[in-house]
């Protein structure tokens, strides 16, 4: 079954530690996302990508860095977490056309 | 500034009622509207979407009305029951996104809870 998949699900981790997020789809979607969401507020994007090789940073600034070495994964990294980076991170990934996105389940990370 | 803005942070229905979801937005170029249900802990999955040609498009229990005049979109559930309680994003885009993806961008969201 197509799909894309987050993991760790959820994520207590220490001031100063490196974390990365995995993102991973099987849909063969060239373009992937990345959003930051808090609760009560919208979704904003921090990083896209429209193929391997290719990265962008989107709206909001992030911290995060991101790589696309193979079409199907796009993981996120945090080289020196702190609270202020606490919150719901949301990949998706979509194919062409109008088609919208599809999500992962998301990371709940949390900076203590 | 924020282009895409859902007012009502929650709403409450009895079951078996319609509940009308509202999203306004502010960036004339967006051609291409969605709507996404998200339950906690769980990513959004996408509910229904209209393009800017039309003025309203069903599928089922759920139906989205687009008024371009007014740059404000809205979701009708009928009728709405316990497992559509449920957070509600509104996502607008453009053809002219760079490159040729588009992006979507989001509302802040509301919660609709359907009373038994």
């Amino acid at each position: 079954e197509a799909d894309i998949y987050q993991t760790p699900r959820y994520l207590v981790i220490g001031t100063g530690k490196k974390i990365t997020l995995e993102c991973s789809q099987t849909m063969g979607h060239d373009k992937m996302y990345w959003y930051q969401q808090d609760p009560g507020m919208e979704l904003h994007l921090i990083h896209y990508s429209y193929g391997v090789n290719s990265t962008e940073k989107g709206d909001l600034s992030s911290e995060s860095t991101v790589s696309r070495i193979r079409t199907e994964h796009f993981p996120l990294t945090l080289e020196s977490a702190r609270p202020s980076h606490t919150s719901q991170y949301l990949c998706a990934s979509s194919g062409v056309g109008l088609a919208g996105y599809t999500f992962g389940s998301g990371t709940r990370l949390t900076v203590v | 500034d924020q282009q895409v803005k859902q007012n009502s942070p929650s709403l409450s229905v009895q079951e078996g009622r319609i509940s009308i979801l509202n999203c306004d937005y502010t960036n004339s170029m967006f051609d291409y509207f969605l709507w996404y249900k998200k339950y906690p802990a769980e990513g959004p999955t996408f509910l229904i979407s209209i393009s800017s040609i039309k003025d309203k498009n069903e599928d089922g229990r759920f139906t989205v009305f687009l008024n371009k005049s007014a740059k404000h979109l809205s979701l009708h559930i009928v009728p709405s029951q316990p497992g559509d309680s449920a957070v509600y994003f509104c996502a607008a885009s453009t053809s002219i996104s760079s490159g040729s993806a588009r992006q979507l961008t989001f509302g802040s969201g509301t919660q609709l809870t359907v009373l038994p």
